[in-house]
């Protein structure tokens, strides 16, 4: 079975700074979506980042970026430039391309310090 | 505006008294889905529906029920609602095949 890992539980960055957060995961499959959410304290669930596993360059969205390692099943969130409003919890997430069900880690709870 | 709905947003109830939490979505989307998020545990599936009429148990399917009679409409039935049932619940919604799901804005159920 599937599973996603984030081994760290809480994570903290000073505003402006760089912070990476880590996550593995471990699948026999080739073909797969994977993605990090941001949970704020409102509870939504926010899409930040979306990798497809076939597309080797790593994608990013204005502040941030994945470091996506398929051969290391590594998936890291870099956020640069922090700002208080970056604190949440985030979540990583695998998906089997013909499969719907999200798979996730437990979370990592990001703090921003200004 | 596309938009996933879940009704109600809030629930405290006691243990035993039978409950339904909506969800509906504008989007024509053939897939829905419902997890539950507990502390430490991130979101787990329960239950989810690849399109009318078809529905199959995710992780945690014990004590919930769901139906698909439409497409835009997925509830999640809770019979007999126990205590460890509190917890955050998601709706979400996609195209099979497509990369993005849609998250409705969460159901906090607290049974008592």
């Amino acid at each position: 079975a599937q599973t996603v890992t984030q081994s760290q539980p809480e994570m903290s960055v000073q505003e402006a700074e760089t912070v990476t957060l880590s996550c593995t995961y471990d699948t026999s499959e080739s073909d797969y979506y994977l993605f990090w959410y941001k949970q704020p304290p409102s509870r939504q669930m926010i899409l930040v980042i979306r990798q497809e596993a076939y597309k080797q360059q790593n994608a990013t969205e204005n502040r941030f970026s994945v470091n996506f390692q398929k051969a290391a099943k590594s998936f890291s969130l870099k956020i640069s430039d922090s700002q208080l409003g970056d604190a949440a919890m985030y979540f990583c997430a695998y998906r089997e391309r013909s499969q719907g069900n999200l798979i996730f880690g437990k979370g990592t709870k990001l703090s921003v310090k200004p | 505006e596309a938009q996933v709905t879940q009704n109600p947003r809030y629930l405290i109830t006691v243990t035993g008294k039978k409950l339904t939490v909506t969800c509906s979505q504008n989007m024509n989307h053939e897939y829905m889905s419902w997890y539950r998020q507990d502390p430490g545990l991130g979101l787990r599936q329960i239950y989810y529906s690849m399109n009318v009429e078809v529905t199959d148990k995710g992780d945690v399917p014990e004590g919930y029920k769901v139906s698909r009679k439409e497409k835009r409409n997925f509830p999640l039935i809770l019979e007999s609602p126990s205590p460890n049932q509190t917890s955050l619940y998601f709706c979400a919604t996609g195209v099979l095949g497509q990369e993005t799901q849609y998250f409705g804005p969460g159901t906090r159920l607290l049974v008592l």
